[in-house]
């Protein structure tokens, strides 16, 4: 079954430091990847998005994320992290592209960004 | 003006009542769908509708109805509600034009509905 999986639940990280959010998927065919961003009393915004091509993929807000098939891994960067970055950040994996257009959630990670 | 609009965004209820969550969208898509995020769960589908004549079930579907009453309105209902439907709630919208064909569209969504049934 297809599954995607955030190691981190929380994590913490002074502001102007850089950032890695770990994804890891399990899905046997090719892996459409999405990662959101949710900030506080708000819905989900999406970062970027993979879907062929070049592995790393760059985003809004300056974001980018590299797949890496051999590891089954598509992790968030970001070189300098702002406090407006705090947030809580989602992996998904589409999965039934056509028929159901399902996307399958990580569970999150709650990022906090010290001054 | 949001694309994708929820409401209400907040709503507080006693277990055994009827609630409806509404969702329109101005982004012109034909794809709609509503979620449930709990805490340490992440986002679960509950429906889907991939035009107005196309209701789907979803993972968790069970307590839930819905209602597309147009490309741009779908609503979900909790026909008797439980404490355990306590959650935040969102709509989403898609486009599969947008996507390469095969592959899964981007889903946009809602500002999210906070329901607590008490």
């Amino acid at each position: 079954a297809q599954s995607v999986t955030q190691p981190d639940i929380h994590i913490t990280v002074s502001e102007g430091a850089s950032l890695e959010l770990r994804c890891n998927y399990s899905y046997g065919a090719t892996p459409y990847l999405f990662w959101y961003v949710q900030s506080p009393g708000q819905g989900l915004q999406l970062l970027l998005k993979y879907f062929s091509g070049d592995t790393l993929v760059q985003g809004i807000k300056g974001f980018e994320a590299e797949f890496k098939r051999s590891q089954s891994s598509f992790n968030l960067r970001k070189p300098s992290v702002h406090w407006s970055d705090a947030a809580e950040y989602f992996c998904a994996v589409g999965a039934g592209g056509g028929a159901t257009n399902k996307l399958i959630f990580g569970t999150g990670t709650l990022l906090a960004v010290q001054p | 003006d949001a694309d994708v609009t929820q409401t209400p965004r907040n709503r507080i209820t006693k277990t055994g009542k009827r609630i409806m969550l509404e969702c329109s969208q101005t982004k012109g898509h034909d794809r709609m769908y509503w979620y449930r995020q709990d805490p340490g769960l992440g986002l679960r589908l509950i429906y889907y509708s991939f035009d107005v004549k196309d209701i789907n079930k979803g993972e968790i579907s069970d307590g839930y109805s819905v209602s597309r009453q147009a490309q741009a309105k779908f609503s979900l209902s909790l026909e008797s509600a439980i404490p355990n439907q306590t959650a935040l709630y969102f709509c989403a919208t898609s486009d599969p034009g947008q996507a390469p064909l095969y592959s899964t569209d981007t889903q946009y969504f809602g500002p999210g509905t906070r329901l607590t049934v008490l």
